[in-house]
């Protein structure tokens, strides 16, 4: 069954550069979620979309933004990079109707 | 690839034992709540869900158990096995639909 996918899967940039992942969901989900998970915690909601509309957010910091377009992919926009936005970044997806969230594999952000 | 969850609780049996991972929820308002499997590297994967209405719910090798008076959450596996090896998660919805996850347990499981 096709996953949801991730890209890059792993990135390296440096303090105040920019950065955008990517996250395309499941066929058919309509509803994409991001979280941020850093080194020994669990995942943190950021953000998420249904039908393209920003539905709920989280601890998404004002220097990141997002979202989704008609195809139902989400970008992560993050700017003025520092060095504790290193983590791993997962999108999951959903139906709307149904409530399990399907995650992706991850990108690894690294901030040096 | 690196570990996920350097620093937490971990549960060491052996292999064919069963295994039982508890979580303690936070909001009383939460009315689904879900058990996820990370691998290292990998994202969380989806294992078993239940709902407030219910207080056990059966999958393959899976259950878990639901204890709304206590707020507590438990995942048990049967007849562990090698590659049930990972870190595992309790995540809550409020209806909100963004998730809250527990702290994670480290399962490790000997051969």
């Amino acid at each position: 069954a096709a996953g949801v996918i991730q890209s890059p899967r792993h990135l390296i940039k440096e303090k105040r550069e920019t950065a955008t992942l990517k996250c395309y969901p499941i066929p058919r989900h309509d509803t994409v979620y991001w979280y941020q998970q850093g080194p020994g915690q669990d995942p943190q909601f950021l953000i998420s979309f249904y039908e393209k509309m920003q539905s709920d957010k989280g601890s998404i910091p004002d220097r990141f933004s997002a979202q989704q377009f008609s195809d139902y992919h989400s970008e992560l926009n993050m700017s003025s990079l520092e060095l504790g936005d290193s983590a791993l970044y997962f999108c999951a997806s959903s139906l709307e109707e149904e409530e399990t969230q399907y995650f992706g594999p991850g990108t690894r952000l690294l901030v040096l | 690839g690196e570990s996920v969850g350097l620093h937490l609780p971990t549960l060491s049996v052996q292999e064919g034992d069963n295994s039982i991972i508890n979580c303690a929820y936070s909001n009383s308002a939460s009315d689904y709540f879900i058990w996820y499997k990370q691998e290292s590297g990998k994202g969380p994967q989806f294992i078993i869900d239940i709902r407030s209405n219910m207080d056990k719910r059966q999958g393959q090798r899976v259950t878990v158990l639901l204890n709304k008076t206590v707020k507590h959450l438990s995942l048990q596996i049967a007849a562990t096995q090698p590659g049930d090896s990972a870190v595992y998660f309790c995540a809550e919805n409020t209806g909100r639909r963004a998730l809250t996850f527990g702290s994670g347990t480290r399962l490790q499981v000997q051969p």
